[in-house]
């Protein structure tokens, strides 16, 4: 079945860096767009990154705009989120989901990281 | 930067109607998506396109758009519809927006 798995979150000190993993099975993920959306504690749904299926085209949030990095490895079905200069702010649930028609069809569990001061 | 507004809380019977709005400038023009996400879970899409259901979402989930207001209507509410429902469009200024997001009680 369609299945995304996040792996790499963790607690990480202010300024550190970390990164997320998400492997994906059941369909064929280099045809696909693929997302980073997180979720601080008690919060919303904020968006993070989008890269495009073949990795060429990448969109940021201002928020992380600079700080992030998202890539992907088709010939592993997994796509990344590199993440530098981590600030406490940046603690959140990080959930990668496929990319459908500007929307997000299938998600991830979530990898939890928390930035300790 | 794009700001979708919905209400924080919507409280309903069981049996009854939900309707959880999402409001936003020129909202009309975008297309509208709908994650309902239960305590602890990750989201899942119930509405897309304004008003499409994705296959093995009930009936019961249905979407609408009037003027500058979206709206996710939820009938016959059961009470594993208890969760938090988040709006989303894309914006071409603000990229991917979520809403404020709406807590659905079942009382």
């Amino acid at each position: 079945q369609v299945q995304l798995v996040e792996s790499g979150g963790g607690v990480v000190q202010a300024g550190r860096s970390l990164r997320l993993s998400c492997e994906a099975s059941g369909f064929t993920f280099s045809s696909f767009a693929m997302h980073w959306v997180r979720q601080a504690p008690g919060t919303g749904l904020e968006w993070v990154a989008l890269i495009a299926y073949d990795g060429v085209n990448k969109f940021y949030a201002d928020s992380v705009k600079g700080r992030f990095t998202i890539s992907r490895d088709n010939s592993k079905n997994t796509l990344y989120l590199e993440m530098n200069n981590l600030r406490s702010e940046d603690t959140a649930v990080y959930f990668c989901a496929r990319d459908v028609g500007r929307h997000m069809d299938v998600w991830g569990q979530g990898t939890t990281v928390t930035v300790s001061s | 930067s794009y700001v979708l507004t919905q209400p924080p809380s919507v409280s309903v019977a069981p049996g009854q109607t939900a309707r959880i709005t999402c409001g936003g400038n020129n909202i009309g023009s975008k297309s509208v998506h709908w994650y309902q996400q239960r305590p602890g879970q990750a989201p899942v899409l119930v509405v897309y396109a304004d008003s499409d259901r994705p296959s093995g979402i009930p009936e019961r989930f249905s979407g609408s758009k009037s003027g500058n207001t979206a709206t996710l209507t939820i009938s016959r509410v059961e009470g594993g519809d208890e969760a938090d429902y988040y709006c989303q469009v894309w914006d071409s200024s603000s990229e991917y927006v979520f809403g404020t997001g709406t807590k659905v009680t079942v009382l």
